[in-house]
């Protein structure tokens, strides 16, 4: 699986957008992008993936470039609840056990 | 509540005494996972189940590791003769199949004095 890179931390304003970026210059083609979060002593929780196309759910919204190299994470609005560990994860869809590898994340810190 | 449990939440024990953490996942899901994280680093995975069928380890689970999921719903994961390297926290997470999405479940916490 392609590795990721992701900064430590970042910092938001409740009610703003949060942007999480996330580099994989290694990713193949057939690699999804997957992002989980993790908030303080709970499991990991999944987000969202996408392959190529621009996804949207009720948590957020997943951006990939053209070149699938890096990808960004939006969280429309903000809240104090979204205060976690962000994990992007490159991985293929299916094989290898479907196991994700985790890197150390971006902690998000959401403030008033 | 139907999402994936494990049982204890916290497990303290002394080095060299064995363990035992239960793992309940989503019902009908037939993929089981099991993770590892320490402090400050994300989970690592150990093992995994198709079933009753443990396909994969990993490196890191060493011969003092044991895992089973004998009718293909819950797990337990032991540990025998704990070391103080053990302590982390121990995720399972579930899903239907190879190709949806993961649920994690709690954890539990162990510290090894």
């Amino acid at each position: 699986d392609a590795k990721t890179t992701q900064p430590p931390s970042m910092d938001c304003a409740e009610g703003r957008a949060a942007n999480l970026p996330c580099n994989h210059s290694t990713i193949s083609g057939n690699e999804y992008v997957y992002w989980y979060r993790q908030i303080h002593s709970q499991g990991p929780q999944y987000i969202i993936h996408g392959l190529k196309n621009n996804e949207t759910n009720e948590m957020a919204s997943l951006i990939i470039t053209e070149d699938r190299k890096s990808s960004t994470l939006i969280l429309p609005h903000a809240t104090l609840r979204d205060t976690a560990v962000y994990y992007c994860i490159v991985k293929v869809l299916t094989g290898g056990g479907n196991k994700l590898t985790f890197g150390t994340g971006t902690q998000l810190k959401v403030e008033l | 509540d139907t999402g994936v449990s494990q049982d204890p939440r916290h497990k303290i024990t002394k080095r060299g005494q064995n363990v035992t953490f239960r793992c309940d996942p989503i019902s009908e899901h037939n993929r089981l996972y099991w993770y590892r994280q320490t402090l400050g680093q994300g989970p690592e995975f150990l093992t995994y189940f198709q079933n009753e069928a443990q396909l994969e380890k990993s490196r890191l689970l060493s011969d003092r590791f044991s895992a089973e999921r004998p009718k293909g719903s819950f797990s337990t994961l032991e540990i025998q003769r704990t070391e103080q390297g053990d302590s982390a926290m121990y995720l399972c997470a579930s899903s239907l199949d190879e190709r949806t999405k993961k649920f994690f479940g709690p954890g539990t916490r162990l510290t090894v004095l």
